[in-house]
């Protein structure tokens, strides 16, 4: 397995701009997440899907952000307008609830000007 | 909401010595997890260890879910070990809150 893919690995945009991460968790996981690192916050969970379903969003920060989970395989997290203080690595983790196994992605470092 | 504390906030260590970071929540939790990234960013998974022991090579951890808090240990430290260590414990199902981490750095 490749493992938790994120896209793009690195997103350089403008203020006003809109952005869209993408993910593909690993195959079989029914839980993916969706989380942002920055240096003042740390690790932050932004909102949490089963079987493709969100459970939790209640850490997306305002009406901005936006997720969706289309099917099992792929998902995306929107933010329109971006802002310079969305810059931060945003990582895509999955994981699977009768094995245990947590798998985070490389992570998107959003750099907004 | 629940608090997760981590300590030390940062350690250096000389390759071979042995260190233990310490994990403390705040209420009871469903499960807690200890999570290395690297200098490269990369976070891996070490330990699912809602309480008791597990080990793993040089690595172990214990939590003691009635006294909430755990304990990682590194034996013989390498240089390779260096980066954050985190803590995160979930609660109300899979809503997984992260410590601040305690930053590693070891000598060759």
């Amino acid at each position: 397995d490749a493992g938790v893919i994120q896209s793009p690995r690195h997103e350089v945009t403008e203020m006003g701009q809109e952005v869209t991460l993408r993910c593909k968790p690993i195959s079989g996981h029914d839980y993916l997440f969706w989380y942002r690192q920055t240096m003042m916050r740390g690790l932050e969970l932004l909102i949490y899907f089963n079987n493709n379903v969100p459970i939790d969003d209640s850490g997306m920060p305002e009406d901005r952000f936006s997720a969706k989970m289309p099917n099992a395989s792929f998902s995306t997290l929107k933010i329109q307008p971006s802002e310079p203080r969305d810059s931060a690595v945003y990582f895509c983790a999955s994981s699977s609830s009768t094995a245990y196994s947590y798998t985070f992605g490389s992570g998107t470092r959003l750099t907004v000007v | 909401g629940i608090q997760v504390e981590q300590s030390p906030p940062d350690l250096i260590l000389q390759e071979g010595a042995n260190s233990t970071l310490r994990c403390n929540f705040s209420d009871s939790v469903n499960n807690l997890q200890w999570f290395h990234q690297n200098p490269w960013g990369q976070l891996i998974n070490l330990f699912y260890i809602p309480s008791g022991t597990k080990q793993n090579g040089r690595l172990s951890a214990t939590t003691v879910a009635t006294e909430r808090y755990s304990l990682l240990y590194i034996s013989s430290s390498q240089t390779t070990d260096s980066g954050v260590y985190f803590c995160a414990v979930h609660t109300g199902g899979f809503k997984t809150i992260f410590g601040a981490g305690t930053r590693l750095f070891v000598k060759a």
